[in-house]
């Protein structure tokens, strides 16, 4: 069975500093990968999805990059982080474009 | 492009039946609809492609009506189980078939 591992659950950080969250999955080969930020009581945005091995699509200018080192591994990074940037960071994956998203455990992320 | 979700907060009594409905201004390949409970990940319920179906589960149903771009919800004889925050998200046509996007979400609250 697949199964995707999300870490760290809880990040304190403080302003300035840089993020790297990772997420990695299971069981599976070739998924689509995406990375979703919930700011407190919202909804769901979508910040970076890829379908393969180097190829990243954006969906929101912001400081926050993301990269896909390997085929079941993504990572979610910023060099300077930003009071904005809290949230819950979750990563999901998708089978195909057919196939419903699973999604990882999140990371509480607080910038302080 | 993210889905438009109606309405936005529900409150039921155990028994009763709800609709969440869930729009788009562009095409459709699919439409997803997933379940969050507080301070949880979103879990997946069902997909429905284009095409224009109906699936689901004996009290959890959803409609796609492909012409129209709109899916709806059906929880019916709800029970303090289906509360939680429900989403709907939404693939288009073409490139955009793999790029997930969700909706603000509807809070269902059951009560005894």
């Amino acid at each position: 069975s697949q199964t995707i591992h999300q870490w760290p659950a809880t990040l304190v950080q403080p302003v300035g500093s840089p993020l790297s969250l990772e997420c990695t999955v299971e069981g599976t080969s070739n998924p689509n990968l995406y990375w979703y930020r919930q700011a407190a009581g919202r909804g769901l945005q979508l910040l970076f999805y890829s379908v393969g091995i180097g190829q990243i699509s954006s969906e929101v200018p912001q400081n926050l990059s993301a990269s896909r080192p390997q085929d079941r591994q993504f990572i979610l990074s910023s060099k300077k982080l930003l009071l904005s940037d809290s949230g819950f960071y979750l990563c999901a994956w998708r089978r195909d474009r057919d196939s419903g998203a699973f999604f990882g455990q999140g990371t509480r992320l607080t910038v302080v | 492009q993210q889905p438009v979700q109606s309405p936005q907060a529900v409150i039921l009594r155990e028994g009763e039946d709800a609709v969440i409905n869930c729009s788009s201004s562009k095409a459709l390949y699919s439409v997803h609809w997933y379940r969050q409970k507080h301070g949880e990940a979103p879990v997946f319920l069902m997909i429905l492609l284009k095409g224009g179906e109906q699936k689901g589960h004996e009290k959890i149903s959803a409609s796609f009506n492909e012409k129209k771009q709109q899916s709806s919800l059906y929880l019916t004889a709800s029970q303090l189980s289906y509360s939680g925050t429900y989403f709907c998200g939404t693939a288009h046509l073409g490139a955009g078939s793999y790029q997930l996007t969700f909706g603000k979400g509807t809070k269902l609250s059951v009560i005894p």
